[in-house]
């Protein structure tokens, strides 16, 4: 696509189930952000890909928080165990990961996480 | 302390009015600067990016001081379609990338 994909865009689960959300990152993006953004609140950074290099977990609030990037590409953004706290969008960004620190970030529509 | 601090507003300005928007980051080291507009329930995008020397884009201007270490955004001329939230965002080394937590413009009629 011709742009950065997420699935699913909307999800509504119970305290203490797992889930898991999905990136597609524009093709030929080297660099891969997810963010948390809780409602009228600013993006949070959680984790940042880029290329090979091992991934920059440090806004990752808590254990039960976990990402994986495959081949380079799709992205799989997992809490465990949720609590009520972690309902917010999940916004998914690519960039081209060269030059100047990467450029512009391309984001996606989010997924929007409900914890019951 | 925030890594970028904005004022959250709400800014409430008539049509053709001027406004400016500032910034503060606390990572002297930081690499590159942005400005990021999201709308209501919108994915962010970007605005433009802040130079040294400052940098303009039709009714947009975007400032970078370094010494004090903020960044600023000025908007002439306010239309209604202005409305919407801007974040101020840093690079910081590498590709960590911090975003403010917006300011909220409502541009009336």
């Amino acid at each position: 696509g011709a742009g950065v994909s997420q699935s699913p865009s909307n999800k509504v689960t119970e305290k203490g189930k797992d889930v898991e959300l999905r990136c597609d990152p524009i093709s030929g993006h080297t660099a891969l952000y997810w963010y948390r953004q809780s409602l009228g609140q600013g993006l949070e950074f959680l984790i940042y890909f880029q290329g090979n290099s091992a991934p920059d977990k440090s806004g990752l609030p808590s254990d039960r928080f976990s990402a994986e990037r495959t081949g380079g590409s799709v992205s799989t953004l997992t809490i465990q165990r949720t609590q009520q706290e972690d309902s917010a969008v999940y916004l998914c960004a690519s960039s081209l990961g060269s030059g100047g620190g990467g450029g512009e970030l391309f984001f996606g529509e989010g997924s929007r996480l409900t914890v019951l | 302390r925030k890594e970028v601090e904005q004022d959250p507003g709400p800014f409430n300005v008539p049509e053709g009015a001027t406004v400016a928007f500032n910034c503060t980051y606390s990572n002297s080291a930081s690499q590159s600067f942005f400005w990021y507009r999201q709308d209501c329930r919108k994915e962010p995008k970007l605005l433009m990016s802040v130079y040294s020397s400052g940098n303009e884009d039709g009714r947009f201007t975007a400032q970078l001081n370094r010494a004090s270490q903020y960044i600023s955004l000025l908007i002439r001329d306010s239309k209604l379609s202005d409305s919407a939230t801007y974040l101020c965002v840093v690079k910081t080394g590498g590709f960590k990338t911090i975003f403010g937590a917006g300011t909220r413009l409502f541009v009336k009629a």
